[in-house]
């Protein structure tokens, strides 16, 4: 496509709810990235896949969250038994092979109820 | 620990001046550094990279300069408009080959009219 497409756009859940997030990377795009953004900081890194592999996964925060890119495209990034501290824009970027810049999508806010 | 620092307030300038930002990161030997402008609601849109070995990079009205003595990137606008007011992060790469970048807070750039 001609950007990255994150979907839900929102997603509320209930403290101890599974979410699953999706991202539909640029066609091509080798490399696929999830970053966490808590309101007025940077984006945080969580993970990151050259096209199936999942090469990075040191910032995850906890073994509730998972991560897969099965097919090295579209991706996945599940959060089990939702906390509170959960609750931030999650937003996955893409590239190409090689060192350039991220194309970001827009990326979803979840709240933790 | 690695840490990269932002001016944390906002930046406010008359249109048509040059706006001037500062990222300074401790702890690092970066292979390259990235701009980024974020707009609300929206995720990050890629400006410039800049590698270790390259002095200053330029963009139509974009400027940035890569200083690893003084561990110092500026990133300068010219001739501003209000439409460039966004917060504007930069990105290291996390080095020793590892492809996640690690962003700034961002300094918010208000371009007055």
């Amino acid at each position: 496509g001609a950007g990255v497409s994150q979907s839900p756009r929102y997603k509320v859940a209930k403290r101890g709810q599974d979410v699953a997030l999706r991202c539909d990377p640029i066609s091509g795009h080798v490399s696929l990235f999830w970053y966490q953004q808590a309101l007025g900081q940077g984006p945080e890194f969580l993970t990151y896949f050259q096209n199936e592999a999942q090469l990075d996964k040191s910032g995850l925060p906890s073994d509730r969250f998972f991560a897969e890119r099965p097919e090295g495209s579209v991706s996945t990034l599940k959060i089990q038994r939702t906390q509170q501290e959960d609750s931030a824009v999650y937003l996955c970027a893409s590239s190409p092979q090689g060192i350039d810049g991220y194309t970001f999508g827009s990326g979803t806010r979840l709240t933790v109820v | 620990s690695q840490k990269i620092e932002q001016n944390s307030e906002a930046l406010n300038i008359q249109e048509g001046k040059t706006a001037t930002l500062t990222c300074n990161y401790t702890n690092y030997s970066p292979a390259y550094l990235q701009w980024y402008r974020q707009d609300p609601g929206r995720g990050p849109v890629f400006l410039l990279l800049i590698r270790e070995n390259e002095k200053e990079k330029r963009k139509e009205r974009l400027k940035v300069t890569f200083d690893t003595t003084l561990k110092q990137s500026l990133f300068h606008i010219t001739a501003s408009q209000p439409a460039d007011s966004a917060t504007y992060l930069c990105a290291l790469d996390m080095g020793t080959g590892r492809r996640a970048l690690t962003f700034g807070s961002g300094t918010r750039l208000q371009v007055q009219p």
